[in-house]
Formats: C-alpha cells, structure tokens, sequence
C-alpha cells in the first residue's frame, strides 16, 4: 500500500494570496493521485485526480497540481483564493493493481480577508 | 437526491453501546467502503466490500464489524462502544469497470460520539 505525506498540516493564506499544498507519496510504477477537500461540516468533494497524460491537471474552483513522477509529488496549487476556499485538503494515492486508496493526514488551509 | 447518504448524522451514545451506522448509495457502485477520519490522521479505511459477498478488513478494523446487505447498502457496526472510537465516519463507493480508477464517491459523514 502507498504511504502519503502532506508536509503542512496548516496552511494560513490571505485572500487573493497564491497557496501551494503539497502532497508525496511513496514510489511507485503506476498510480492515480487524487485531491479532495473537505469544507468545514461537510464530506470530502474531488477537487482534482491525475490518471494518466500531462502532468498539469486542472480541477474544480480554480486549483490544479502537478504530477512529479521523479519526486514522487503531487503538488496543489491555486493562484489567487478566496475566503470560501478555508477547508481541509486530502491527497489521495492509488496503485494501479490495488483498487483501494490510502490519504494523507490532510492539510487545513484557512483564509484571511 | 444525494448519491450516498449516511445515517444518522450525528450520534452520542455511552461506553459499551452496540451502534450501527448505515451507508446507501444511488450510484449503481459495486464497490463500498467505510473509514474514520481523526484530526492529524486523515482518513483511515477500516472495512471495505468488492461486492455483496466480499468483504475485506482494512487498515483499523478492530472493534469494527460490517455487513453488505445489497449492492446498494452497507453498514457499520460497533459492537461495544469505547471513548476512542469517537471519531467522523465516512462511507464511500467506488466503480468496478474498468478505466473508473477508483475515484471514490464520498457520504456527508456520521460525526459518532462515545462517552
């Protein structure tokens, strides 16, 4: 099973400020990574998910992340946020031959005006 | 109509209390799940079901049961309630055909409270 690692469990942004969240995982030959996000009271919603293709994947609300297969990354990314982007954020990894997906400890990124 | 529905949502119950927590999905999913999300731990899986007579134990499941009732149906059982079992449960349903990547399709959560 893959091992995930969020390097920041928070993350304070001020609005219209970029953010960058980031996600590694445990090497493997072929995976499918996954962003959620968690807003607060709520279920986890996919934001994004890298299957295969370019390694710049565009998602919901205006984020997107990089696939780094040599660093074995997945970095979220969004270049201006706003106050309704306060939630928590999960990376999720998936082997391709192992149908379940083990996530990160989440990062909680909270937005000031 | 939401695609998975949990209940209830929220439970307070007292130490040594059998509870069930029950998942249904609209999705036509073959695949469901359940995990417990802990603050700083993310999301662990603590049972999950290929189809109605494969049920797999996962990451946590001690003190856990479950049964796949249908497709469409799974629940979660805690047979003698303990203080840290406190937690957020979530369930969850994946696709079996081929080329659906195990994107997995999340339920709003049962926020579970033993004392």
């Amino acid at each position: 099973a893959q091992s995930v690692t969020q390097l920041d469990s928070q993350v304070p942004v001020f609005e219209e400020a970029p953010v960058e969240l980031r996600c590694n995982y445990s090497s493997s030959v072929s995976v499918y990574l996954f962003w959620y996000v968690q807003y607060p009271n709520q279920g986890l919603q996919l934001l994004l998910k890298y299957l295969s293709g370019s390694t710049l994947v565009k998602g919901i609300n205006g984020f997107e992340a990089e696939f780094n297969k040599s660093q074995t990354s997945f970095h979220l990314r969004k270049p201006s946020v706003h106050i309704s982007d306060t939630a928590e954020y999960f990376c999720a990894v998936s082997d391709s031959d192992d149908y379940k997906l083990s996530f990160g400890a989440g990062t909680t990124v909270t937005v000031r005006a | 109509d939401a695609d998975v529905t949990q209940t209830p949502r929220n439970r307070i119950t007292k130490t040594g209390k059998r509870i069930m927590l029950e998942c249904s999905q609209t999705k036509g999913h073959d695949r469901m799940y359940w995990y417990r999300q802990d603050p700083g731990l993310g999301l662990r899986l603590i049972y999950y079901s290929f189809d109605v007579k494969d049920i797999n134990k996962g990451e946590i499941s001690d003190g856990y049961s479950v049964s796949r009732q249908a497709q469409a149906k799974f629940s979660l059982s805690l047979e003698s309630a303990i203080p840290n079992q406190t937690a957020l449960y979530f369930c969850a349903t994946s696709d079996l055909r081929a080329g659906a990547y195990n994107e997995q399709f999340f339920g709003p959560g049962t926020r579970l409270t033993v004392l």
